[in-house]
Parts: structure tokens; C-alpha cells; sequence
């Protein structure tokens, strides 16, 4: 089965803050992929990896950034978190555009 | 501009009945459609695929049927069930991207 891990469940941030989002998954994909998920929005794409080390952004990418140093590990960074960014975060990973498979998600509140 | 469309927020549907969530393309180039389906406070799931090569894949209660004719594709749930509860997301890809271009999803309530 394949394994997306995201490393908090629950996070509660103050504005301004740093924010990682860690994600890691086990399958050996090439590609992953960081969404957010606001209720009527549906799944909006931030920033997706297709190897180690390269990144392209999404439909959202502002106020954030990523980092892919090592295949299985990609991480989503809040240089400076808003209360807009309040949201359902969703790491996934895929080998293909044909299947993507997701974590469990990281639901972020910004105060 | 949204390239797949789900025109319906949310769907009651009475337990046992039928459940038929639609979705819509415009992008003739896609090949390849996927229903996930998600419960609150969890990532979305892997329900069901169906290439343009195809208008039906069937899986146990679920039923995908695509009319590229019309870019339109339909997920039916038969018996409907209360763990059928959930948010469904349509999604589509071509050949040549890494990426899907998913609709807003479709909030499907089962009553008893």
C-alpha cells in the first residue's frame, strides 16, 4: 500500500510565524504534490515537485514556498503565515498523472 | 477559467437509493477522469478511473460513465449507503502532464 505521511495532524500558528509542513511518502514517486482544500474552492494545487530538487508552482504558490531535497520528503514552508491561510493542507504523492494518492491532511489555523 | 466543473455543491439521497454525481469538461485533451472521495479531517481517497477509451467502468456498487461526445461524466453509487457520506471529488488528466485538474467536489448526504 502505498504510504503518504504528513507530520502533524492539528497545527495551531500565530501570524507572522514560520510554518513547515513536512510530508514524506514510501512509494518511490517522482512526483508530489502540496494542495490546500477550502470548503466550495475544492483541492487548489500550491506547488508540485517532478524530481529531487525541482519545483513548479501551482495555481496558488504565493505566500509560499517548497523544498524537495530527498525523493521521499517534500516540504511546504509559510514564510510568514496570514490568517488566509487558514486551511486543510494535503501532501500527494504520484508515479503518473493518472493517480494521485494523498495524506491524511494538516489542518492549520492561523490566529 | 474551471477546466472540470462540479455544478452541484451538495446531493441528499435516501439510503438504498440510487446516488448519480455529475461532472463536467472542457478540455477536449483529457484522458483520463478519477472519482476520489473524501471524509472530513482526512485526505481524499481513490474511488474509481475510467479512460476515454472507455464511457463505463464498473466497481461493485460503483458505476463511472463518460460521453466525451457531451464532456460529461457521471459517478453512480447503487445501494447508496450511510458510509457513502462524504465529499466527492471529480478530477481529470492528459497524457503529457504530471498534473489533475480536479472540480470543487460534490458533498454527497445519505439519509437513513
Amino acid at each position: 500500500d502505498v504510504k503518504v505521511t504528513q507530520s502533524s495532524r492539528y497545527l495551531v500558528k500565530r501570524t507572522g510565524e514560520k510554518v513547515f509542513l513536512e510530508c514524506v511518502q514510501d512509494m518511490d514517486h517522482e512526483n508530489m504534490f502540496w494542495y490546500r482544500q477550502d470548503p466550495g474552492l475544492g483541492l487548489r494545487l500550491i506547488y508540485f515537485s517532478y524530481d529531487v530538487k525541482m519545483k513548479e508552482k501551482g495555481d496558488i504558490p504565493e505566500g509560499y514556498s517548497v523544498s524537495r531535497e530527498k525523493k521521499e520528503r517534500f516540504s511546504l514552508i509559510l514564510e510568514s503565515a496570514s490568517t488566509n491561510q487558514t486551511s486543510m493542507y494535503l501532501c500527494a504523492s504520484s508515479l503518473s498523472g493518472r493517480a494521485v494518492y494523498f495524506g491524511p491532511g494538516t489542518r492549520l489555523t492561523v490566529t | 477559467d474551471q477546466q472540470v466543473k462540479q455544478n452541484s455543491p451538495s446531493l441528499s439521497v435516501q439510503e438504498g437509493r440510487i446516488s448519480i454525481l455529475n461532472c463536467d469538461y472542457t478540455n477536449s485533451m483529457f484522458d483520463y477522469f478519477l472519482w476520489y472521495k473524501k471524509y472530513p479531517a482526512e485526505g481524499p481517497t481513490f474511488l474509481i478511473s475510467i479512460s476515454s477509451i472507455k464511457d463505463k467502468n464498473e466497481d461493485g456498487r460503483f458505476t463511472v460513465f463518460l460521453n466525451k461526445s457531451a464532456k460529461h461524466l457521471s459517478l453512480h453509487i447503487v445501494p447508496s449507503q450511510p458510509g457513502d457520506s462524504a465529499v466527492y471529488f471529480c478530477a481529470a488528466s492528459e497524457d503529457s502532464n504530471y498534473q489533475l485538474i480536479w472540480g470543487a467536489g460534490t458533498k454527497l448526504i445519505i439519509k437513513p
